[in-house]
């Protein structure tokens, strides 16, 4: 059964660091991860979709990688932004279902 | 082109009520699935419908149900409504099978009185 995990839980960090979040996943037969990203109250949007053929994609000041064999993502945001503070959950498609981790909730400073 | 689209955005029910929540898909995706948010509990699958028909379902009980008509636009309806159904419910549209990105609405936030 496949597990999805996000650490850290939260994270708070001053305006203009550059950051890592990460998601682990425990089957590594996979279609893709996707990250999204979740402000309060609102629905998830679309970061980026990397699919299992891939290493990495990038977009703007996100970048994400993929390392199936060890079973993990990292997304990479350069010099934060306080518009950057919201919730991010990775999900992966292992099959027929997407399994979401619980997120990391993001609080960059001014 | 237009997103995802839920409606209604946010409702109250009493216990024991029942709800329907309706999904129109981005045009041209003929994937939809549906999931509930909770604090507690995060993002829990509920099912997924490709051309009219069920793909998956999630662990749910049968209160839970679900269509898609031929237009790919999805119902999903919740009866015999329990103060444990309080949650955002979520749907998500994609264009291929298990390799298409998802694109979610905003959610209609339920609260069960």
């Amino acid at each position: 059964k496949q597990e999805v995990t996000q650490i850290p839980a939260a994270l708070s960090v001053p305006e203009g660091e550059n950051l890592v979040l990460n998601c682990s996943f425990t089957d590594s037969a996979i279609y893709n991860l996707q990250w999204f990203r979740q402000d309060p109250g609102k629905g998830l949007t679309s970061l980026l979709l990397i699919q299992s053929s891939q290493r990495e994609q990038t977009s703007g000041r996100l970048n994400a990688s993929l390392d199936k064999s060890s079973g993990r993502s990292t997304l990479y945001i350069a010099a934060s932004q306080p518009g950057d503070s919201a919730t991010y959950l990775c999900a992966v498609r292992g099959g027929e279902k997407l399994i979401f981790g619980s997120g990391t909730r993001l609080l960059v400073r001014p | 082109k237009a997103g995802v689209t839920q409606t209604p955005r946010y409702l109250i029910k009493t216990r024991g009520q029942q709800v329907t929540l309706s999904c129109s898909p981005i045009s041209g995706h003929r994937s939809v699935s549906w999931y509930q948010q909770t604090p507690g509990q995060g993002l829990q699958f509920l099912f997924e419908y490709f051309s009219e028909t069920q793909r998956n379902k999630g662990n749910f009980p049968g209160r839970f149900s679900g269509r898609q008509f031929s237009n790919s636009r999805s119902e999903m309806n919740v009866s015999t409504l329990e103060l444990g159904d309080s949650a955002l419910y979520l749907c998500a549209s994609w264009d291929r099978d298990y390799t298409g990105e998802l694109f979610f609405g905003e959610g209609s936030r339920l609260t069960v009185l």
